[in-house]
């Protein structure tokens, strides 16, 4: 089955220091990946819809500035976060899928501990 | 090799009907095991469960986890159209990381 492979499983950094979450497909192409935040009382929230070579879309309320997300190839997009601050310790989570008909692959999520 | 497995992938019913959903896992380390409907832009959060036989509901949906037969089962009574949509079974893990199910779409006709 499809595959999403979210690296690294969980980080730890300083703040004001930035961290880079990858998000690969490893058997399919993936013209479309999502980025989404855990909240308190397991609530996902839609962070960003990234298309392959184009600029991602980011939903209301969340800063592009904040959160740099990159697409470069169907296999890979990347969620950086800048200059993080302890209230953006979360778990942040990838999605993929081939084709607007395919199922949505999650990874397994990244847990970011800002100190 | 942990793996959270869905079934059935696909399922077309008709309104009224009541459908039952099956998640099935292998994981290290189990917390809790949870549900979510798929529409549009973000999952929406529908049961946690961590306690094995203890029915949770919300309106026409209910669910319960096995801990033995290592399974949840998601049943939706007296289906309407707006039930259509993917449902994703994940299971968190005690280092927090999580295991999504592939999802079972499921398409309730008027």
């Amino acid at each position: 089955g499809a595959v999403v492979s979210q690296h690294p499983s969980w980080v730890i950094c300083k703040s004001g220091t930035s961290v880079k979450i990858e998000c690969r497909s490893l058997d399919f192409q993936a013209t479309t990946m999502f980025w989404y935040r855990q909240f308190p009382k397991q609530s996902l929230m839609l962070m960003a819809t990234s298309n392959e070579g184009s600029k991602a879309t980011y939903e209301q309320g969340v800063e592009k500035d904040k959160f740099l997300i990159n697409h470069a190839s169907l296999t890979l997009s990347t969620l950086t976060v800048t200059s993080a601050h302890p209230e953006d310790s979360s778990f942040y989570i990838c999605s993929a899928m081939a084709d607007g008909y395919s199922p949505l692959h999650f990874g397994n999520g990244t847990r970011l501990t800002v100190t | 090799e942990d793996k959270v497995v869905q079934s059935p992938l696909s399922l077309v019913v008709h309104e009224g009907d009541t459908v039952t959903l099956n998640c099935s896992y292998e994981v290290t380390n189990f917390r809790s095991l949870l549900w979510y409907k798929q529409e549009k832009k973000a999952p929406t959060f529908l049961f946690m469960l961590t306690s094995s036989g203890i029915e949770k509901k919300s309106g026409r949906l209910s669910s319960i986890l096995d801990k033995k037969e290592l399974s949840s089962i998601l049943n939706i009574t007296a289906t309407q159209t707006g039930d259509s949509a993917i449902y994703l079974c994940a299971v968190e893990r005690d280092n927090n990381d999580m295991r999504f199910g592939a999802g079972t779409r499921l398409t309730v006709k008027p």
